[in-house]
């Protein structure tokens, strides 16, 4: 059972915003929602993590649906070093688990 | 200062032997996880510890799959007879905190690719 669903794969310009979606339906009260990325032939690092209120780093930001059922991972201005798969993962509270699924395939065009 | 490390990066082995995956967390981290990766796919979870205390072991595919963490630090992934299916990349990762705490956040390792001839 799927945990979250992202689009297979996007494109984007360089220097230009993305905006990476995530649907989370079955998401309960207490689970957080994390946001990873996996660099070719690397493991994935992590990005940003919030459970309601949208969040701000300097990698990112995310922003997270009034209901929760989806959120939505900001790159402001996408670099050649921004192409990686993005896993939009939710961390079950009751169970310390992080479903990956398979991610989004960001392509960034010179 | 150093990441999580493991070891060895890559494995070749016939069917029907035992590996042992090793996986050095960060320094202090007091959490560790292993996780499973085919190509293409996401990291699947196979495991995780708290310290020395295996918390979690509902990923593990079978109980061919063994995780030990004897001194709540190195930790060893033992795969007993293996099979083609189990090739894959099996990757650690280790957190600062407690498995479940608000502000974890996994550090991975390189993996170890595992080819099951």
């Amino acid at each position: 059972d799927a945990k979250t669903t992202q689009p297979n794969s996007m494109e984007s310009n360089e220097e230009e915003p993305v905006h990476l979606p995530c649907n989370h339906s079955t998401i309960s009260g207490t689970d957080y929602i994390h946001w990873y990325r996996q660099l070719p032939s690397q493991g994935p690092e992590y990005v940003i993590h919030g459970l309601t209120s949208n969040v701000n780093n300097r990698m990112a930001s995310l922003a997270i649906a009034e209901d929760r059922k989806s959120s939505t991972l900001i790159l402001h201005r996408a670099t050649l070093r921004d192409a990686a798969v993005y896993y939009c993962i939710l961390r079950v509270n009751t169970g310390n688990q992080f479903y990956f699924g398979t991610g989004t395939s960001l392509t960034v065009i010179p | 200062g150093a990441g999580v490390s493991q070891s060895p990066r890559y494995k070749v082995t016939k069917r029907g032997q035992d590996v042992a995956l090793r996986c050095d967390p960060i320094s202090g981290h007091v959490s560790l996880y292993w996780y499973r990766q085919a190509l293409g796919q996401g990291p699947e979870f196979l495991t995780y510890f708290n310290y020395e205390a295996q918390q979690d072991k509902s990923g593990l595919p079978n109980d061919r799959f063994s995780a030990e963490r004897p001194e709540g630090s190195i930790s060893t992934l033992t795969i007993q007879r293996t099979e083609q299916r189990d090739s894959a990349m099996y990757r650690c990762a280790s957190s600062l905190r407690l498995a479940g705490a608000a502000q974890e956040t996994q550090y991975f390792g390189p993996g170890t690719r595992l080819l099951v001839l």
